[in-house]
């Protein structure tokens, strides 16, 4: 089973700021690496797969880069609804498998 | 846009089988893979299996092959069972379309397993 690793567990920014998110797989998983936002009581959302690619309807200041082993999600310019747990995950193996969160808060 | 619903009950006994249903509205289940996941309050996301459209399916080997996810084509839905559930099962069960990565997601429904 492929381990994701997520860093850091918490991530305390400013709204305005830049986020750097990252993301470490035990072993090659590609680019087929997905991240998620998940907000309190509701269900994760994608924001990106293929390591790069924003789904449809996620703004521009989401971005997504790496293959192989390490991968980074970049939230520019926070805003207040972006201040969720985040989840990377991998399906380049079965069985599919996620990181263990990184949350997003507010400094 | 495709929506799934997750619908079953929200109590199962130790022991027993727990059963979930997702009803897929606004698009045909056809050509896709069906997905389920999981996630005990508090915890992160676990991959549980999933379904082609066709019947095909494939499982997460940490369920012990408790877990059996089928198709019902004609009623646009796919289902969940699981046997044998302990407390450890307690979670909110999401359904999800699979394309590579999940997308969309179902709302979720907590079960939980308690005598």
């Amino acid at each position: 089973e492929i381990v994701m690793t997520q860093s850091p567990a918490t991530l305390s920014v400013s709204p305005g700021e830049r986020a750097t998110l990252s993301c470490r797989a035990s072993q090659s998983v590609s680019n087929n690496l997905a991240w998620y936002q998940q907000k309190p009581g509701q269900a994760p959302r994608l924001l990106i797969s293929g390591a790069s690619t924003r789904a449809t309807g996620i703004p521009a200041n989401f971005s997504g880069s790496g293959s192989g082993t390490e991968f980074t999600l970049t939230i520019s310019s926070l805003q207040s609804e972006d201040f969720a747990v985040y989840y990377c995950q991998q399906y380049n193996n079965w069985p599919y498998t996620f990181g263990q969160g990184t949350r997003l808060e507010i400094k | 846009q495709v929506q799934l619903q997750e619908s079953g009950p929200g109590l199962v006994k130790p022991s027993e089988t727990l059963s979930l249903t997702c009803t897929v509205s606004a698009g045909s289940i056809g050509i896709f893979y069906w997905s389920w996941i999981r996630q005990p309050p508090g915890k992160g996301l676990e991959w549980i299996g999933y379904v082609y459209y066709s019947g095909s399916t494939n499982y997460n080997p940490s369920l012990k092959s408790r877990a059996t996810i089928s198709v019902d084509k004609p009623k646009n839905q796919f289902s969940l069972k699981l046997s044998s559930v302990t407390a450890a099962d307690t979670a909110v069960y999401y359904c999800a379309r699979f394309q590579g990565a999940f997308d969309p997601w179902g709302q979720g429904a907590l079960v939980t397993v308690s005598s």
